[in-house]
C-alpha cells in the first residue's frame, strides 16, 4: 500500500547510543518532515526538507541530524541518545507546487524510549 | 511567530451530541492553510478536515465542520452527532510559509471522551 513507512516501530536505546530511524514514502512527495509527539506538546517539528538536497531546521532541532537520501527517503539521526529523547516520532511528507499541495501522509510513529 | 493555541485539554460530550473543538491562531502571513486531525489510542494521524485562508465558505466534511472566523483568527471545529469511536486526541495545525519552504504547526490537542 502506498504510503509512508517507519522503521523500527519501537526501539529501546541506552543513554549515549545512536540510532538512526528510517522514513521512506513511495508517493513522489517532494517535502518530508521528522517530528515528535510527547504528552501535552503536541507535535513538534524537529527538522524537515522541502526538496530532494535540502534540508533546515525546525522548533526542536538539537540533538538531531537528518538525511534526505533520496526523493523517497529521509532519515533521522541520534548521535548520542539522552532520556529527553524518549518521545514517538512521527514522519510525513506532502506534495506541493507553488502554493497547491495535496495534503500531509503521516507514518504510523516509532516509540523510542532512552534509559 | 505562528502559533497555534488550543485551550481545551479535554472535553467530555454524551454521545449523539454536537461538540466544539476550540483553535486559534497566529500568524502573519496571508496564505495559510489550517488542518484538524484525529489521532485515537492506537497513535496513527487521522486527517479530518481543511480550510485554506483564501476559502469563502467554511469546510464539511460529513459530521465534521471547522467554523472559521478569519478576524478572530479562530478554526474551531465542530463534530455533529458524536460517536464512541470519536473518543480521540484532536490536533489542529497550521500550514505556512512559501516558496517551496512550508511548514505544519500543531497546537498542543485537546482529548475529547464522548460518553454513552
Amino acid at each position: 500500500n502506498a504510503g509512508v513507512t517507519q522503521t523500527p516501530k519501537f526501539q529501546v536505546l541506552k543513554t549515549g547510543q545512536s540510532m538512526t530511524l528510517q522514513c521512506a514514502q513511495d508517493m513522489n512527495h517532494n517535502s518530508m518532515y521528522w517530528y515528535r509527539q510527547d504528552p501535552g506538546m503536541g507535535l513538534r517539528l524537529i527538522y524537515y526538507s522541502a526538496s530532494e538536497g535540502t534540508t533546515d531546521k525546525g522548533e526542536v532541532p538539537n540533538g538531531y541530524n537528518v538525511s534526505r537520501l533520496n526523493k523517497r527517503e529521509f532519515s533521522l539521526r541520534l548521535e548520542s541518545a539522552a532520556p529527553s529523547q524518549t518521545s514517538v516520532y512521527f514522519c510525513a511528507s506532502t506534495y506541493h507546487q507553488g502554493s497547491s499541495f495535496y495534503g500531509y501522509t503521516f507514518g504510523s510513529g516509532t516509540r523510542l524510549t532512552v534509559v | 511567530a505562528q502559533k497555534i493555541t488550543q485551550t481545551q485539554p479535554g472535553m467530555f460530550v454524551q454521545e449523539k451530541e454536537a461538540v466544539t473543538l476550540d483553535c486559534t491562531y497566529d500568524t502573519s502571513d496571508p496564505s495559510y492553510g489550517l488542518f484538524w486531525y484525529k489521532q485515537p489510542s492506537s497513535g496513527e494521524m487521522i486527517f479530518l478536515i481543511y480550510q485554506g485562508s483564501y476559502d469563502q465558505q467554511n469546510a464539511t466534511e460529513g459530521r465534521y465542520s471547522l467554523n472559521f472566523q478569519k478576524a478572530r483568527k479562530s478554526a474551531n471545529l465542530v463534530i455533529s452527532a458524536s460517536q464512541l469511536g470519536d473518543s480521540a486526541m484532536y490536533f489542529c495545525a497550521m500550514r505556512w510559509g512559501g516558496g517551496s519552504n512550508y511548514k505544519l504547526t500543531f497546537g498542543k490537542g485537546t482529548l475529547l471522551t464522548v460518553n454513552p
